[in-house]
């Protein structure tokens, strides 16, 4: 099993391009998340979904989009990029919401 | 007043101490709470969670709950070089639509 896997690894953007950030799993979880992670920080949850076709806003939507169509992706897109998204990424899966959360290796992002 | 507060540090300790790391939540109705290590530039790993009032061991790590007050406790004995890390306490919201709430973290130093 590879676990949870996010690419790219690294990315640098330019302010207004835009991007997607990929995520994949493949312990057949329902439960999908994106959190953000600024220097010294602790985790703040972006989006999350319970199962394909179901996404909510987490604490800081704003500046970001999700889909899930399946149950193994949730890829993060970011729209018309901003110095403020300069972040590390991360995409976890989980079993259920009370369960262990499982990260992905994360993706460094700076905007300038 | 934030949902999970943890003792940003660095909490510095000597090889072979007890180091104790504390998190306190303001959602009295949570139920089950998560200790996640992270070593620098990597992503959050699960080491110990809890969902009864009292102590649980595993191993070196000593998670203690105190609903009553609010608390959860991490304690790590006989402390290692190698668990110089940050440390991450988590508490589902139901702000968040049950969804963890991650506290900033606390960075922990051993000197061997």
């Amino acid at each position: 099993n590879a676990g949870v896997t996010q690419t790219p690894k690294f990315r640098i953007l330019k302010i207004g391009q835009s991007m997607t950030l990929q995520c994949a799993q493949d312990m057949n979880h329902n439960y999908m998340y994106w959190y953000r992670q600024d220097p010294g920080m602790g985790l703040k949850l972006i989006y999350y979904s319970v199962g394909a076709g179901i996404t909510d806003k987490g604490e800081v939507p704003n500046g970001y989009n999700v889909s899930r169509s399946t149950t193994e992706d949730f890829p993060l897109r970011l729209e018309l990029a901003a110095p403020s998204q300069t972040s590390v990424y991360f995409c976890a899966s989980s079993y259920s919401s009370w369960s262990e959360q499982y990260f992905g290796p994360g993706t460094r992002l700076t905007v300038t | 007043q934030k949902e999970v507060e943890q003792n940003s540090g660095p909490l510095s300790v000597p090889e072979g101490a007890i180091a104790s790391l504390n998190c306190t939540y303001s959602d009295r109705g949570s139920q089950s709470f998560f200790w996640y290590r992270q070593y620098s530039g990597k992503s959050p790993e699960l080491i110990m969670f809890i969902y009864s009032n009292g102590d649980k061991e595993d191993g070196r790590f000593t998670a203690q709950l105190n609903k009553a007050s609010q608390y959860v406790s991490l304690l790590i004995r006989d402390s290692q070089p190698s668990d110089s890390a940050t440390y991450l306490c988590a508490v589902p919201s139901i702000h968040a639509g049950n969804m963890l709430t991650f506290g900033g973290g606390t960075r922990l130093m051993v000197k061997p």
